[in-house]
């Protein structure tokens, strides 16, 4: 199975903030990958897949890049909306892996 | 609006079959994939396995001996079982539907359910 290490596991962040989280994976998975949202007690949501398209009705201060094995996810303006938990998952290849999560705090 | 919701026993005994369906409403059940997810209180999320319509499976290797995905299309309901659970299996679980472009590297979980928490214990 293909592993997915996300980095860093926890930040503090202030509003409007630029936040970076980066997500490798153990081998190349071209573009197929996604970034997912999720809310205390709540399911994920989609925020970006194939590595940079936005999903429809997310912000735009959302934003992904990355191809091969190196990914990224960047908030260009952190809202308080945005404190969540942030999944990376790679679509790739079977099974589907998860990375371990980011969670963004309040500094 | 496609909407899923998961149903089943919220409390299972070690060694026995945990069992969950999902309920798919405003969308048919036809021409997806439909998967499992799980989440350990506190922890990450774990792809269990996926159902097309068809009725074709692929299911995690760490799960696969344990694991059964089926579907009703006449329901539009898909079901998990997960048999000989033990305490690390008590997790949220999640079903989800997933869209996925031959071809393209368009592939993501749009829908989910609300979530619902199995406990394994005695």
């Amino acid at each position: 199975a293909i592993q997915m290490t996300q980095s860093p596991s926890s930040l503090s962040a202030s509003v409007g903030d630029r936040v970076t989280i980066t997500c490798r994976a153990s081998q190349g998975i071209r573009n197929d990958l996604g970034w997912y949202q999720q809310k205390p007690g709540k399911a994920p949501k989609v925020l970006i897949y194939a590595a940079s398209s936005l999903q429809s009705g997310v912000p735009s201060r959302f934003s992904g890049s990355g191809s091969g094995t190196d990914f990224t996810l960047t908030i260009s303006s952190l809202q308080p909306e945005d404190f969540a938990t942030y999944y990376c998952l790679q679509d790739y290849s079977y099974p589907l892996t998860f990375g371990g999560g980011t969670k963004v705090e309040i500094k | 609006q496609v909407q899923l919701q998961e149903s089943g026993p919220g409390l299972v005994k070690p060694s026995e079959t945990l069992s969950l369906t999902c309920t798919v409403s405003g969308g048919s059940i036809s021409s997806y994939y439909w998967s499992w997810i799980r989440q350990p209180p506190g922890k990450g999320l774990e792809w269990i396995g996926y159902i097309y319509s068809s009725g074709s499976t692929n299911y995690n290797p760490s799960l696969k001996s344990r694991v059964t995905i089926s579907v009703d299309t006449s329901k539009n309901q898909f079901s998990l079982k997960l048999s000989s659970v033990t305490a690390a299996d008590t997790a949220v679980y999640y079903c989800a539907s997933r869209i996925a472009v031959t071809g393209t590297s368009i592939a993501y979980f749009d829908y989910w359910g609300q979530g619902t928490l199995v406990t394994v214990s005695s």
